[in-house]
């Protein structure tokens, strides 16, 4: 299974810290994406990373990748409440379907 | 991008009725998808839709679920015969062309309750 499994589960801060999470795979990935989801949304696309990028910026947004480890992170700097949202990783394969992790819930305290 | 719509965005069902969840995407692009994500877990692939076929499915995705694209514009996800684990939030999406083609767009899902 290409399956992210991201930690933690849940991660609470203050409004203006920074937030990151982890994702781990399993098996080799064409790219790796980060997507948030409010609560009783859809999934909103947020940042790609291809096999052969290290690190990735976009706005707040940093992502890295070490395929070596089959690992990612997602950190988000100086968070605003709006950033309260479930976060997931996901790998996409042939025909492009994505395979999710459980995601980490971050909840930022005004 | 614009936005894929979902109806209805809540369907309370029967155990053993049937249900049709429908997404509009945009009608010129190819891979379609759908995905499942029961309350508080992760979301699961069921089924991707390429040229109005059947790309790839799970192993959700049994003889109850079928997909069509009845008409080159709505997208559709049947369930025959529905079981109370059917209960989830559905979700349609697409992706876009180009050099763009990895990142899927999501409608904001259909939450299916079977009673």
């Amino acid at each position: 299974s290409q399956q992210g499994e991201e930690d933690p589960q849940a991660l609470s801060i203050q409004e203006g810290e920074n937030a990151t999470m982890n994702c781990s795979y399993k098996t080799s990935i064409n790219n790796l994406q980060w997507y948030r989801q409010n609560s009783g949304r859809g999934l909103v696309h947020l940042i790609l990373i291809r096999s052969n990028e290290r690190e990735k910026h976009s706005g707040r947004l940093r992502v890295t990748l070490d395929t070596s480890k089959k690992s990612s992170s997602l950190l988000i700097t100086a968070s605003r409440a709006a950033d309260t949202a479930s976060y997931f990783c996901a790998t996409d394969a042939v025909d492009y379907k994505l395979s999710f992790g459980a995601g980490t819930t971050v909840t930022v305290r005004a | 991008e614009p936005e894929v719509t979902q109806t209805p965005s809540h369907q309370v069902t029967q155990m053993g009725q049937e249900v049709i969840l429908r997404c509009v995407p945009i009608s010129n692009h190819l891979y379609f998808y759908w995905y499942r994500q029961i309350l508080g877990q992760k979301v699961e692939f069921l089924v991707s839709f390429y040229n109005n076929e059947i790309s790839e499915k799970s192993e959700i995705f049994d003889d109850q679920f079928s997909v069509e694209r009845p008409d080159g514009s709505n997208f559709t996800l049947k369930i025959r015969s529905t079981k109370l684990e059917d209960s989830a939030m559905y979700f349609c999406a697409r992706t876009s062309g180009g050099i763009a083609k990895n990142i899927q767009y999501f409608g904001a899902g259909t939450r299916l309750s079977v009673l």
